[in-house]
């Protein structure tokens, strides 16, 4: 069964620095792409980052590029999102995502349970 | 990378159909086959229904169908049931990142 699990979210004042973590298991996480995908509360999805199997591909939306940071470490089966200089628009709860488990690309066709980033002094 | 557009709200009586359209551009919707629909209860993560404009992943009901026309994408639910009120969100790939849907609250009467 394929699970993601999120962690790594919380309180944190404006300009302030969060890492998100994703703990993958139930497929083969070195072969897939991969994603994070933010909900602020009461508002829709807003793709955020993607990064490719080996992670020679890494994208962001304009809204946070410059400022967060993907990566994976595929021998811990782990998606990691690095944030920094925060403001109070990055709050959200953040999913990680899978691409390609059940063999399709560009979609997101696994999501973890969430975690919840609140940017607030 | 503006928001595609859907329509906030959308409903139907158990039974009966019901379409939510996504409307995007030639970069997103229209420049590519890669539209996925995703339904989400309250409080719950996001789930895929339909993927590739019209291909639906096992263990999703023949009751949820999706089509494509230019720049705008369609989700139709048939046979309404009570467990289809939730959420809805289309999204295209849009090359080398993505766009979801405004988002559409799907009532059943």
């Amino acid at each position: 069964e394929v699970q993601l699990v999120e962690s790594g979210g919380g309180l944190v004042k404006p300009g302030g620095s969060l890492r998100l973590s994703c703990a993958a298991s139930g497929f083969t996480f070195s072969s897939y792409s991969m994603n994070w995908v933010r909900q602020a509360p009461g508002k829709g999805l807003e793709w955020v980052s993607s990064i490719s199997s080996s992670s020679s591909h890494i994208y962001y939306a304009d809204s946070v590029k410059g400022r967060f940071t993907i990566s994976r470490d595929n021998a811990k089966n782990s998606l990691y999102l690095q944030m920094n200089s925060l403001r109070a628009e990055d709050t959200a709860v953040y999913y990680c995502a899978s691409e390609g488990i059940m063999g399709a690309i560009a979609l997101f066709d696994y999501w973890g349970q969430g975690t919840l980033v609140t940017v607030s002094s | 990378q503006s928001a595609l557009t859907q329509p906030p709200s959308a409903s139907g009586s158990p039974g009966q159909s019901v379409t939510i359209s996504c409307t995007g551009t030639s970069s997103d919707v229209g420049g590519y086959n890669y539209v996925s629909w995703y339904q989400q209860h309250p409080g719950k993560a996001p789930k895929l229904m339909i993927y590739e404009v019209s291909k639906r992943p096992s263990g999703v009901p023949d009751r949820f169908s999706g089509s494509k026309s230019g720049n705008t994408a369609s989700l139709t639910v048939s046979g309404l049931q009570a467990e289809d009120e939730a959420d809805y969100y289309c999204s295209s790939y849009a090359g080398s990142n993505y766009v979801f849907g405004t988002g559409t609250k799907v009532t059943v009467l």
